[in-house]
């Protein structure tokens, strides 16, 4: 069966600091993989997304940034954080069979900056 | 460019009905539903493929109309476990981009 996991489940980190969000999943090959954004109490925002190693899609360039080094593996980096990155962080995979392109949720990462 | 849900939110009685609607300005492939509890990550509730397809899940069942490019997911004799907010998602045709609508947060009261 597949599996993703993603770390950690809560971060707290203060302006200006550097952040690495992971994300892996097992049990599958080839997924196209997806890094979201909630803010409080807000809809699901899409950051990037990947249909393949190195193919990064950006839907928000801001201060962040995304890399898939390996098949199933989806980094969510900055380099500096602001304020206004607070949020729930999740990153999901979808198997891109025929009629079963059903999407998958990590459990999330809280980040709070402050 | 997000889809467009109705209404944002809605408080029911256990044992009432409620409908959520979804609609995009874009042409869809496919529709999906999630529930989102408080705090957790969305759960998959069922898929839409085809214009006009009808699927259930319970008491829970929706609709897409490809044409139209709306969606609508019933919810029937609500329980006390259907409180979350719901999301559509939506992927448009010839790309990989997934986006989910704007949420609708559903509560029922006992």
């Amino acid at each position: 069966s597949q599996t993703i996991h993603q770390w950690p489940a809560t971060l707290v980190q203060p302006v200006g600091s550097p952040l690495s969000l992971e994300c892996t999943v097992e049990g599958t090959s080839n997924p196209n993989l997806y890094w979201y954004r909630q803010a409080a109490g807000r809809g699901l925002q899409l950051l990037f997304y990947s249909v393949g190693i190195g193919q990064i899609s950006s839907e928000v360039p801001q201060n962040l940034s995304a890399s898939r080094p390996q098949d199933r593996q989806f980094i969510l980096s900055s380099k500096k954080l602001l304020l206004s990155d607070s949020g729930f962080y999740l990153c999901a995979w979808r198997r891109m069979t025929q009629a079963k392109n059903i999407q998958y949720f990590g459990a999330g990462t809280r980040l709070s900056v402050l | 460019q997000q889809p467009v849900q109705s209404p944002q939110a809605v408080i029911l009685r256990e044992g009432e009905d409620a409908v959520i609607n979804c609609s995009s300005s874009k042409a869809l492939y496919s529709v999906h539903w999630y529930r989102q509890k408080h705090g957790e990550a969305p759960v998959f509730l069922m898929i839409l493929l085809k214009g006009g397809e009808q699927k259930g899940h319970e008491k829970i069942s929706a609709s897409f109309n490809e044409k139209k490019q709306q969606s609508s997911l019933y919810l029937t004799a609500s329980q006390l476990s259907y409180s979350g907010t719901y999301f559509c998602g939506t992927e448009r045709y010839g790309t990989y981009k997934y986006i989910f609508g704007t949420g609708t947060r559903l509560k029922v009261l006992a």
